[in-house]
């Protein structure tokens, strides 16, 4: 069975504060994708990145860092000097390969406000 | 940039009615889905469609839903019978084939079943 857990509900933090969310994954397949999504007030879902199972390399983009650990079947995501834009619901999601058809598996979100 | 359209953007209905929410995935994409959100939770799967048919669906997608591309551009969700607990956000997404596995999303429709 697939699983992802994001085990902070909410976390609060102060602009320019760096904040590390976390996910979980289970998953019986050896070829997975790994995503995150954000959900800001406005409701609409938005790709932020896709990890495939074979690429540990961490990644960069401006303030976002994603850290995917197959070890600890860990995949987190930080913002560094955290701006009051990226108060949202942070989804992390899992999609295998088996059936081909790569559904995704999400997590229960976890919730970021920034108070400046 | 090319992106999913879903219509309405809130649909209000009264339990037992049909309804039917409708997306526009991007044009050169072949995988469709509809997922939905229930208010404050997560982000649950109901069902993938490629090449004119069901590939695959939860256990919440049962009976009283349906499934259909009418012409080239259209997806629609039907819900035969609304129940309260059917109201949440409906999503729809897709995404092309080969390596690109990311599926893009639409704006949502807030269905409020009364």
């Amino acid at each position: 069975a697939q699983k992802v857990t994001q085990a902070q509900t909410e976390i609060s933090v102060v602009e320019k504060e760096d904040v590390t969310l976390d996910c979980v994954y289970e998953t019986r397949d050896t070829t997975y994708y790994l995503f995150w999504y954000k959900q800001p007030p406005s409701g609409e879902l938005v790709f932020l990145i896709r990890r495939n199972s074979f690429d540990e390399q961490n990644e960069i983009s401006g303030r976002y860092s994603w850290n995917f650990q197959k070890s600890t079947s860990s995949f987190n995501f930080t913002i560094t000097a955290s701006q009051v834009v990226d108060s949202a619901v942070y989804f992390c999601a899992l999609s295998g390969l088996s059936g081909g058809y790569n559904k995704l598996i999400f997590g229960a979100g976890t919730r970021l406000a920034v108070h400046p | 940039e090319p992106e999913v359209t879903q219509t309405p953007s809130h649909q209000v209905t009264q339990m037992g009615q049909e309804v039917i929410l409708r997306c526009v995935p991007i044009s050169n994409h072949l995988y469709f889905y509809w997922y939905r959100q229930i208010l404050g939770q997560k982000v649950e799967f109901l069902v993938s469609f490629y090449n004119n048919e069901i590939s695959e669906k939860s256990e919440i997608f049962d009976d009283q839903f349906s499934v259909e591309r009418p012409d080239g551009s259209n997806f629609t969700l039907k819900i035969r019978s609304t129940k309260l607990e059917d109201s949440a956000m409906y999503f729809c997404a897709s995404r092309s084939q080969g390596t690109a596995y990311e599926q893009y999303f639409g704006p949502g429709t807030r269905l409020t079943v009364t």
